[in-house]
């Protein structure tokens, strides 16, 4: 089944803990993204990634860093989480190179930051 | 600068009722993409539409139909004779790149649909 897949899907930490948010998709798609939602703003862009070892900043990086070292995996670390980093944390990914050009999310980590 | 605007935060009708979703985005670019994504309770988000900026078409799957007018830079979305399922967070999204991998979301709108 294609797929993304999160890991964890929820989390809670404590101020200054390192921690990591797997994202993998298997349909060897170029894209992957990483967004937070938080109420009433949406979805905001933290990063992106063109393909491996090519990443971007989004609209809201600050305090996080990615890596893409393959294709099919787009961690999201935090190397020091405030609790302004409590949100919910979507990972996408998208073929970039089709027509039909839409992202496929993942289910979503919710994220807590004490 | 991009930005998508869905002013109606929330919006309550009764089952059966149509009900439009406004979305009016705002973009320099001539070639840019448009999407609907549906957040039900379980969170999750699911693709609904996409559409350039070139084809100004209205589209009608099942009880969904989509609005087009590039003159008032709006892409609205209708929903008729609403159901409970319908119940969810609707967000417009907007890129102008064509390989979608950066998309800028309107801040949602609720639907609750009452029985």
């Amino acid at each position: 089944e294609a797929q993304v897949t999160q890991n964890p899907r929820y989390l809670i930490t404590v101020t200054g803990k390192k921690l990591t948010v797997t994202c993998s998709q298997n349909m060897n798609h170029e894209y992957m993204s990483w967004y937070r939602q938080d109420p009433g703003l949406g979805l905001r862009q933290i990063y992106y990634s063109m393909n491996v070892e090519v990443t971007d900043k989004g609209d809201v990086p600050e305090g996080y860093k990615v890596s893409r070292k393959e294709k099919r995996n787009f961690p999201l670390i935090l190397e020091s989480p405030s609790p302004n980093q409590t949100s919910l944390y979507f990972c996408a990914s998208s073929p970039g190179t089709t027509s039909r050009n839409e992202q496929f999310f993942g289910p979503g980590t919710r994220l807590t930051v004490l | 600068a991009q930005k998508v605007t869905q002013a109606q935060t929330e919006i309550s009708v009764v089952e059966k009722e149509d009900v439009t979703l406004d979305c009016v985005y705002e973009t320099r670019d001539t070639t840019y993409y448009l999407f609907w994504y549906k957040q039900p309770p379980s969170g999750e988000l699911v693709f609904l539409i996409r559409r350039n900026s070139f084809d100004e078409q209205n589209e009608i799957s099942g009880r969904y139909s989509w609005n087009f007018q590039k003159s008032t830079s709006s892409f609205n979305f209708t929903i008729t004779a609403s159901q409970v399922v319908d119940s969810a967070v609707y967000f417009c999204a907007l890129s102008e790149d064509s390989s979608a991998s950066k998309i800028i979301f309107g801040s949602g709108t609720r639907l609750s649909i009452r029985p």
